[in-house]
């Protein structure tokens, strides 16, 4: 059971735009910077978007974060074929002294 | 271009001990936190440790706590994990990743993994 907690799944058609949800806490969301990781099966994951809503370079825009309170959310705009991958949020978390990770939701491109 | 590249992993009997390395170049190795981060077969990411730029803190997964150590050599910009004790639960791709200074514990930086394969 993940800290944080995420869908398993979410889908879209292309061009469609889709939201990814990520809850939490006080101790980790709620007081803490949000990052959100894409893992393409098979290979590393990428830092995605990263104190909750900043894009590193070469990340698309297409892709934002915004956080609210104890719950944050990423969405993807006019979805791509390549962005079937799993997507994973984190956070500090200062109970636990660590970082916390959802259990990942996989993000299919019908 | 950032580069971190992990080795050490293989297969071991429970109770045995491994050392990963992740070797680091492309970044100022001694200016940023380093973690580890391990994936069982199908599951999701697990975050098991993290260090200090500096090497003066360091804090575990409570699934690791007491058995995998966590240090970095900042003259040879190489991370380790000394793990011991291992459970078959252990069984993991293991990733090193970098944590620039700002980011908001942010995992910039990965590397391609090493696995580990804790059995009898």
């Amino acid at each position: 059971q993940s800290v944080l907690t995420q869908p398993p799944s979410a889908s879209g058609t292309p061009g469609q735009r889709v939201t990814i949800s990520c809850s939490g806490s006080s101790s980790n969301i709620g007081n803490r910077n949000v990052n959100w990781y894409q893992q393409v099966p098979g290979t590393a994951p990428k830092l995605l978007i990263y104190k909750n809503n900043q894009r590193p370079s070469g990340v698309p825009d297409r892709f934002s974060g915004s956080k609210s309170g104890t719950s944050a959310s990423l969405a993807i705009s006019g979805l791509h074929s390549d962005d079937e991958a799993d997507y994973y949020c984190a956070a500090w978390d200062e109970s636990l002294n660590g970082v916390v990770f959802g259990g990942g939701t996989k993000v299919t491109v019908l | 271009q950032v580069y971190l590249v992990e080795s050490g992993g293989g297969v071991v009997q429970p109770e045995r001990s491994l050392r990963l390395s992740c070797a680091a170049s492309g970044f100022t190795f001694s200016n940023d936190a380093m973690h580890w981060v391990r994936q069982a077969p199908g599951k999701g990411l697990e975050w098991v440790a993290v260090i200090w730029y500096d090497g003066s803190d360091k804090y575990y997964a409570d699934s690791v706590k007491g058995r995998f150590t966590i240090s970095r050599d900042n003259s040879r910009n190489i991370l380790f994990l000394q793990m011991n004790s291992l459970r078959v639960e252990d069984t993991a791709l293991y990733y090193c990743a970098r944590d620039p200074s700002g980011s908001g514990w942010a995992f910039a930086s990965w590397g391609q993994g090493t696995l580990v394969t804790v059995s009898s």
